[in-house]
């Protein structure tokens, strides 16, 4: 599978920041971004996902960032709340795979 | 409607026995996938299984098998354990024409001592 590239691998903001984490992928092909968002000891749940014909999208005080040329997205998150803290994945997704492709996923703290 | 189930949330094994874990995915799914989250690694993709046959499949040694039945249920396998495959176990399913509806179960933690 084709790689999509995630950092940083660890995030730590205080609370009312804004968290930023950056995704670059190498397939063409996708056509859908998710983020997923895992609890300790819970399954990663999706949290907001973008298609390539929009360069942005906002769910409350979460965002995506796209930037089709360069291959690139990144989640936005603003006014970083301590219930936030957790793992955040990326992914990459297409038709033509019946399976995303993750990143190694990146661990948000936020301290209150 | 119900999200992805899996069985049993926690296991303890001893070194080289084997273990079943299940998933029942969301009604209407078809296809099921399985991975192995240890800390620091990411989701490893283990196998999917879409209509009861095996579709893809992942970089995991043949102690790793698993099924899906009639039902869109699955199973998946580990024979002779041992110590690193300690790990959380997550299965999500999808309708199975595109990778939108990806779902996860809570995992099955198991542990290996």
């Amino acid at each position: 599978q084709q790689q999509v590239k995630q950092s940083p691998q660890s995030l730590i903001v205080q609370k009312g920041g804004i968290s930023i984490i950056n995704c670059a992928y190498e397939n063409t092909a996708f056509d859908y971004f998710p983020w997923y968002q895992q609890f300790p000891g819970k399954g990663p749940a999706l949290l907001i996902a973008i298609r390539p014909d929009v360069s942005e999208k906002k769910e409350g005080r979460f965002t995506i960032s796209f930037n089709k040329s360069a291959k690139q997205f990144s989640l936005h998150i603003m006014d970083s709340q301590p219930g936030d803290s957790a793992t955040y994945f990326c992914a990459g997704g297409s038709g033509g795979s019946y399976i995303p492709t993750f990143g190694r996923g990146t661990s948000l703290i936020v301290h209150p | 409607k119900a999200g992805v189930t899996q069985t049993p949330r926690y296991l303890i094994k001893t070194r080289g026995q084997q273990v079943t874990l299940s998933c029942s995915p969301i009604s209407g799914h078809r296809s099921v996938s399985w991975y192995q989250q240890t800390p620091g690694q990411g989701l490893q993709f283990l196998f999917e299984y879409f209509s009861e046959t095996q579709r893809n499949k992942g970089n995991f040694p043949g102690r790793f098998s698993g099924r899906q039945f009639s039902n869109s249920r699955s199973e998946m396998n580990v024979s002779t354990l041992e110590l690193g495959d300690s790990a959380l176990y997550l299965c999500a399913s999808s309708p199975g024409q595109s990778t939108s509806g990806y779902t996860f179960g809570s995992g099955t933690r198991l542990t290996v001592v």
